[in-house]
């Protein structure tokens, strides 16, 4: 059975915090992906790895980066957290090509 | 700038009904238009997708209808159940790269 998993469901944090994201998978996925998800907005790309160390900015990096140092997990990192990033980040990955994409089940963030 | 509009945010029907949701995309370099349904406390899964060069597509009581022309594309959902109580968001892929649409919650009362 394919799996993403996100290191934390629930998370709540200080605002100027670092505030990091885990997401690994177990399907050798080339691609990984952060979502944020709010509502009315869907869900917006915020980076996309394509492979190991390599990265693209999606369409709302602004604040965030990323980091790919195994092929299995992708990480997430609020610089200095803000109360405008409390959300749900979804992590997903994805075969390449025409294959679907497999998410995790999210982690819900609120920043005080 | 949504890369993907979709519309309506929300649906309500009555079981038996059919639910339409629709999706209009601008960028011509997308080649994979996926569905995915959501439930409560879950990340999204997919549903049913379609490549551009079918017009339309059907997995069991979920149906894709593609305009390649007027760059829609829409989800139908047959005989739709309680069960079907979700959100579903339409997406658009372009180099491996997935554009979600802004979500539709869908409640079929029983």
């Amino acid at each position: 059975d394919v799996k993403v998993t996100q290191s934390s469901r629930y998370l709540v944090k200080r605002t100027g915090e670092k505030v990091f994201l885990e997401c690994v998978q177990d399907m050798d996925h080339e691609n990984m992906f952060w979502y944020r998800q709010d509502p009315g907005l869907g869900l917006r790309l915020i980076y996309f790895s394509y492979d190991v160390k390599m990265k693209e900015k999606g369409d709302i990096p602004e604040g965030y980066s990323v980091s790919r140092e195994k092929k299995e997990r992708f990480s997430l990192i609020l610089e200095s957290a803000s109360t405008n990033q409390t959300s749900m980040y979804l992590c997903a990955s994805s075969l390449g090509g025409h294959q679907e994409a497999f998410f995790g089940q999210g982690t819900r963030l609120t920043v005080v | 700038q949504q890369q993907v509009k979709q519309s309506p945010q929300s649906l309500i029907v009555q079981k038996g009904g059919i639910p339409i949701i629709n999706c209009a995309y601008e960028n011509t370099a997308f080649d994979y238009f996926p569905w995915y349904q959501q439930f409560p406390g879950k990340g999204p899964a997919l549903l049913i997708a379609i490549r551009p060069d079918v017009s339309e597509k059907k997995e069991g009581r979920f149906t894709i209808s593609f305009n390649k022309s007027a760059k829609q594309f829409s989800l139908h959902i047959m005989d739709s159940q309680p069960g079907d109580s979700a959100t579903y968001f339409c997406a658009a892929v372009n180099f491996n790269k997935f554009y979600f649409g802004s979500g539709t919650k869908l409640n079929v009362k029983p």
